[in-house]
């Protein structure tokens, strides 16, 4: 059991160029996030997929795309790289249920630390 | 809007010196409140669930609690492993699969 795994584990960039981020989950859950955490911003919701098939805009969407591939896997993809987009980028997932009965917690994968020149 | 603060940005402690964390936040009808440890270039470990005022959860040297505007994280009697970022973070009625974080605290743990 891998949890969350994520692809690459760091990344160098030129402005305008593309790229994907991979984000695989073998737990079974339904929902998966993207975040990006930058100093001093703590972390903010890119996009997330409540399930299979569907996908929403979280806190900072502008210049991100997200594909749902199947229930394991969630993508981000940056069409144009910006300076802006520097940032330590984290797919995490979650059951529906918590332990507690209530809502659960996010599980989060290790990282993607992206950098654009 | 929801909203998490968190205090102090960063505490330096001694082996054993037992102090606490703080996390207040706003909003609309809190469903959950979790903390979460994050060590330095890996991603956050989640450490607990609180539901509603007056609920502690514990776990080694680690005690949450919860109010309606704050919780509490204690850390009793702490070592150098417990050095780390703790984060915050907040779920509001008004939404069914957002997550509003603090920027957490950054533990030191000097032996």
């Amino acid at each position: 059991n891998a949890g969350v795994t994520q692809t690459p584990k760091f990344q160098v960039l030129k402005t305008g160029q593309s790229m994907t981020l991979q984000c695989a989950q073998d737990m079974n859950h339904n929902s998966m996030y993207w975040y990006r955490q930058d100093p001093g911003m703590g972390l903010r919701l890119i996009y997330y997929s409540a399930s299979e098939g569907t996908t929403d805009k979280g806190e900072v969407p502008n210049g991100y795309n997200v594909s749902r591939l199947n229930k394991r896997e969630f993508s981000l993809r940056l069409e144009s790289a910006a300076p802006s987009q520097t940032s330590v980028y984290f797919c995490a997932s979650r059951t529906p249920t918590g332990t507690s009965g209530g809502w659960s917690e996010q599980f989060f994968g290790p990282g993607t630390r992206l950098t654009v020149l | 809007e929801d909203q998490v603060t968190q205090s102090p940005e960063a505490l330096r402690l001694q082996e054993g010196e037992s102090s606490s964390l703080n996390c207040s936040y706003t909003v609309s009808g809190l469903r959950g409140l979790f903390w979460y440890r994050q060590d330095p270039g890996k991603g956050p470990e989640f450490l607990f669930t609180l539901y509603s005022a007056g609920e502690e959860k514990e776990k080694e040297r680690l005690k949450a609690t919860l109010t309606k505007k704050e919780s509490f994280l204690h850390i009793t009697a702490p070592k150098p492993e417990d050095s780390a970022t703790y984060l915050c973070a907040v779920r509001g009625g008004g939404s069914n699969y957002k997550l509003t974080f603090g920027k957490g605290t950054l533990l030191t743990v000097n032996p």
